[in-house]
């Protein structure tokens, strides 16, 4: 089944901590994005992605990094994890000459 | 800048009281706008894409609607399961991006 998904779903880590969250989609789709939203706030995007070995930094400042080696992966590192980057993060795709995009169950960080 | 403000925030209603939900935006050259609805802990979920004013899409109980400054999601008879945070976005032609509101959280009591 077409899908894209995340993991892990939820992850409570330390500071300091360096940790990467998994995106992968089996739509065939070229474009992935990361977004990151807090409660009852709007999804702001932090990377995107058009192809294999293209990376874009989105609008919200972040200090995540991204990679894409694979069509169909693309995941997020943090290097140092900070309380300040405790958030939901929600990674999401769209195939070519479309705007829709379909999105990941989310994974919710907690940096202690 | 392009802008998506949502309204109300929060909205609730008792099982079958129809309402809408408004999404106002403010972009350079609409290429689409995009309503999703968000369970709690989960990812947006694709509901309706509109892409010129007049555009009308149903899908069950909901309408989408699309004017050149607005959008409204029109819940017919809602139930119980309707409940959820409904997210609208818009595209433009600067930055090829979506541009999230901030939401409104419909719950719909029996």
């Amino acid at each position: 089944e077409a899908d894209i998904y995340q993991t892990p779903r939820y992850l409570v880590i330390g500071t300091g901590k360096k940790i990467t969250l998994e995106c992968s989609q089996t739509m065939g789709h070229d474009k992935m994005y990361w977004y990151q939203q807090d409660p009852g706030m709007e999804l702001h995007l932090i990377h995107y992605s058009y192809g294999v070995n293209s990376t874009e930094k989105g609008d919200l400042s972040s200090e995540s990094t991204v990679s894409r080696i694979r069509t169909e992966h693309f995941p997020l590192t943090l290097e140092s994890a900070r309380p300040s980057h405790t958030s939901q993060y929600l990674c999401a795709s769209s195939k070519p000459g479309v705007h829709e995009q379909f999105f990941g169950p989310g994974t919710r960080l907690t940096v202690l | 800048e392009d802008q998506v403000t949502q309204s109300p925030e929060a909205l609730r209603l008792q099982e079958g009281e129809s309402s809408s939900l408004n999404c106002s935006y403010t972009v350079s050259g609409l290429r689409g706008l995009f309503w999703y609805r968000q369970d709690p802990g989960k990812g947006p979920e694709f509901l309706f894409t509109l892409y010129s004013a007049g555009e009308e899409k149903e899908k069950e109980r909901l309408k989408a609607t699309l004017t050149k400054k607005e959008s409204f999601l029109h819940i017919t008879a809602p139930k119980p399961e309707d409940s959820a945070t409904y997210l609208c976005a818009v595209i433009g032609n600067q930055g090829g991006k979506l541009i999230f509101g901030q939401g409104t959280e419909l719950s719909v009591k029996p």
